[in-house]
């Protein structure tokens, strides 16, 4: 079945530092989505893409959809004590009403 | 995300019982979906429902059950079949018209057995 691996699982950075997850799919992906789990939240819908090699920005946010589209990233510039939580990407599953989430990676960030 | 009500928020449960959570959407979604998220961990797929009266099972069904009776409501049993059922519980939905869509999430519920 299809399976959405992310990179890395952890990652602590200093305020300021910029941050970067990427995205990987055993398939090609119609579209791929970005969700965000603050601790001891639920995930939140960041951001959807869906053309081949789309960049799309949203403030310090830069999300990436490679040009195969079976991968993807998502790369904070600066980051702030407000960014820290999971970031998990999501693609289509073969039925497509369900979404496969990848592991997620945790971000902490140090003041 | 707001039109998505999971309850109770919390629950305590002794070895076995059945215990039932909540699942309610006043989005008019078509689709509904239970997750389990172990701490530290992603999310992996209990059941799903894409219309009344239907659903299937995820990666990780035994132990659970659900039910779809009504479109606004996909309520989750975790069973004592379930042998490690502590763990946080999310609900969601989606609209199915637009390939893609979001997935809404509820604010979850955390089950722990005593």
């Amino acid at each position: 079945g299809q399976q959405v691996m992310q990179i890395p699982q952890y990652q602590h950075v200093q305020e300021g530092e910029d941050f970067t997850t990427y995205c990987n799919s055993s398939t090609t992906l119609s579209n791929i989505q970005w969700y965000k789990q603050r601790p001891g939240g639920h995930p939140v819908f960041l951001i959807q893409l869906v053309k081949s090699g789309e960049v799309k920005k949203q403030k310090r946010l830069t999300f990436q959809f490679g040009e195969a589209k079976k991968n993807s990233s998502l790369h904070i510039t600066a980051t702030q004590t407000t960014d820290v939580g999971t970031y998990f990407c999501a693609g289509p599953g073969t039925s497509g009403s369900r979404l496969t989430f990848g592991e997620g990676t945790q971000l902490t960030v140090n003041p | 995300d707001g039109g998505i009500t999971q309850s109770p928020k919390y629950l305590f449960r002794k070895e076995g019982q059945n215990v039932t959570l909540s699942c309610e959407q006043n989005l008019n979604h078509d689709a509904m979906y239970w997750y389990r998220q172990d701490p530290g961990q992603g999310l992996r797929l209990i059941y799903y429902s894409q219309i009344v009266n239907d659903f299937q099972k995820g990666d990780i069904a035994e132990g659970y059950s659900v039910s779809r009776e009504k479109k606004e409501s996909f309520p989750l049993t975790v069973t004592s079949a379930q042998k490690n059922p502590t763990a946080f519980y999310l609900c969601a939905s989606k609209n199915l018209g637009a390939a893609g869509n979001t997935i809404y999430f509820g604010e979850g519920s955390w089950l722990t057995v005593v």
